[in-house]
């Protein structure tokens, strides 16, 4: 089964207090992408991060960071001192190469968790 | 920067009706695709095309056509409007047809409500 699981649906959190998003995806594939979009109250999907699956090192890029962890099939994001601008959806995504050679990838989407930041 | 543009931004339908939902990219990428997006489901792909004149299903196509015609342009057809199609609409494209790591690059999505 190919499948992306954002088990929390919903998380509150006070402003410049850390928070983490989880993402727990399942293939076989030994070559697959992951990212994280974000979808601020605008409605607009923002791309935030890719990573392949043979690259385990963690990413950090101002107050965000994502831990990468194929033993645990995971690929969880964290907001350090987060801020009421935070506040959107955000979707985890496994990219997955198609069996057929001459086809195309797909992109399966989490259900994303609604992340909100109180001042 | 256009990216990938999507009109109209809302839109409302009595059943019955048929509408088109413009998508055009200036990006030059060859990968185009549809999504949807409900309440607790996350996107799912409707359909999808890896270039000008060629189009595939996705997820979930019924009751949707497409076409692609340029490389620009991947228009999104709804036949015979329903109240499950109430939705947000996003068009998205990528470059590339082989790598399964080219970023995916959304509209700004299109809010379509059938009464």
């Amino acid at each position: 089964a190919q499948k992306v699981t954002q088990a929390q649906t919903e998380i509150s959190v006070v402003e410049k207090e850390d928070v983490t998003l989880d993402c727990v995806y399942e293939t076989r594939d030994t070559t697959y992408y992951l990212f994280w979009y974000k979808q601020p109250p605008s409605g607009e999907l923002v791309f935030l991060i890719r990573r392949n699956s043979f690259d385990e090192q963690n990413e950090i890029s101002g107050r965000y960071s994502w831990n990468f962890q194929k033993s645990t099939s995971s690929f969880n994001f964290t907001i350090t001192a987060s801020q009421v601008v935070d506040s959107a959806v955000y979707f985890c995504a496994l990219s997955l190469r198609p069996p057929w050679t001459s086809g195309t990838y797909k992109y399966i989407f989490g259900t994303g968790t609604r992340l909100k930041v109180l001042a | 920067n256009a990216g990938v543009t999507q009109t109209p931004k809302f839109q409302v339908l009595k059943t019955g009706q048929s509408m088109t939902l413009q998508c055009a990219q200036d990006m030059n990428h060859e990968y185009m695709s549809w999504y949807r997006q409900d309440p607790g489901m996350g996107l799912r792909l409707i359909h999808y095309s890896v270039g000008a004149g060629i189009t595939d299903q996705g997820e979930v196509p019924n009751g949707y056509n497409v076409s692609r015609s340029t490389t620009e342009d991947f228009p999104l057809r709804l036949l015979s409007a329903a109240p499950s199609q109430t939705s947000v609409y996003f068009c998205a494209s990528s470059y590339g047809l082989q790598s399964s790591g080219n970023t995916i690059y959304f509209g700004e999505g299109s809010w379509l409500t059938v009464v």
